[in-house]
């Protein structure tokens, strides 16, 4: 159980263009799902909570109007890259909150998505 | 302000056992995990404590002392597919998960 998607796994794309990444919990759902960045070699990066309804919570430093989140369903968010630059070439990582057993929450990570930005 | 520690890299060999190390300090505790993550990959869930004390799950092990703001992996037996990065995680007040940067376990033959 706790199955957390990501789509697609690899892009490459122009610089300018806009990039969208879909984040699916397969078998629960999430009211609350996360959206990490992580450059080579560093730790993750929290960027945004979505939370199912509402509009997303974005972490310091994070531009809300570049980093685009939907999370239109309880199964669902997804995060679109506006306007894309090389810089912002890195690894996008999903994960939903869902219970890990005894009644606790931790989070489910998706795959990750490759974003290179040329 | 929140702070999770743990070493930036450990090597160890095959067969033998380690111990990664985390220390927190952070607003409310809910929790601690701890994931492990492969190069290139997203992390998995490894472990969750909240009560003081050792947790044993197959060869991995995790212990919290909340009074120390303490925690530790311990892993049996290595092999060599268990070279990875560890990451300690702390759920704050509000629920919220604080990481540390993790621990880059090397595994020699």
């Amino acid at each position: 159980g706790a199955v957390v998607s990501q789509h697609p796994s690899w892009v490459i794309c122009k610089s300018g263009t806009s990039v969208k990444i879909e984040c699916r919990s397969l078998d629960f759902q999430a009211t609350t799902m996360f959206w990490y960045r992580q450059f080579p070699k560093q730790s993750l990066m929290l960027m945004a909570t979505s939370n199912e309804g509402s509009k997303a919570t974005y972490e310091q430093g994070v531009e809300k109007d570049k980093f685009l989140i939907n999370h239109a369903s309880l199964t669902l968010s997804t995060l679109t890259v506006t306007s894309a630059h090389p810089e912002d070439s890195s690894f996008y990582i999903c994960s939903a909150k869902g219970l890990a057993g005894m009644g606790v929450e931790t989070q489910y990570f998706g795959p990750g998505t490759r974003l290179l930005v040329l | 302000g929140q702070n999770i520690d743990q070493p930036t890299e450990m090597t160890a060999t095959e067969g033998a056992i380690v111990q990664i190390n985390c220390t927190y300090q952070t607003s409310g505790f809910n929790g601690l995990f701890w994931y492990q993550q492969h190069a290139g990959e997203a992390p998995t869930f490894l472990s969750y404590n909240v009560l003081d004390g050792l947790e044993e799950k197959g060869r991995f092990s995790s212990f919290l002392s909340r009074s120390k703001g303490y925690s530790y992996l311990l892993l049996k037996e290595l092999q060599m597919k268990d070279s990875a990065s560890y990451l300690c995680a702390v759920m704050d007040s509000n629920y919220q998960l604080i990481w540390g940067a993790g621990t880059k376990l090397i595994i020699k033959p």
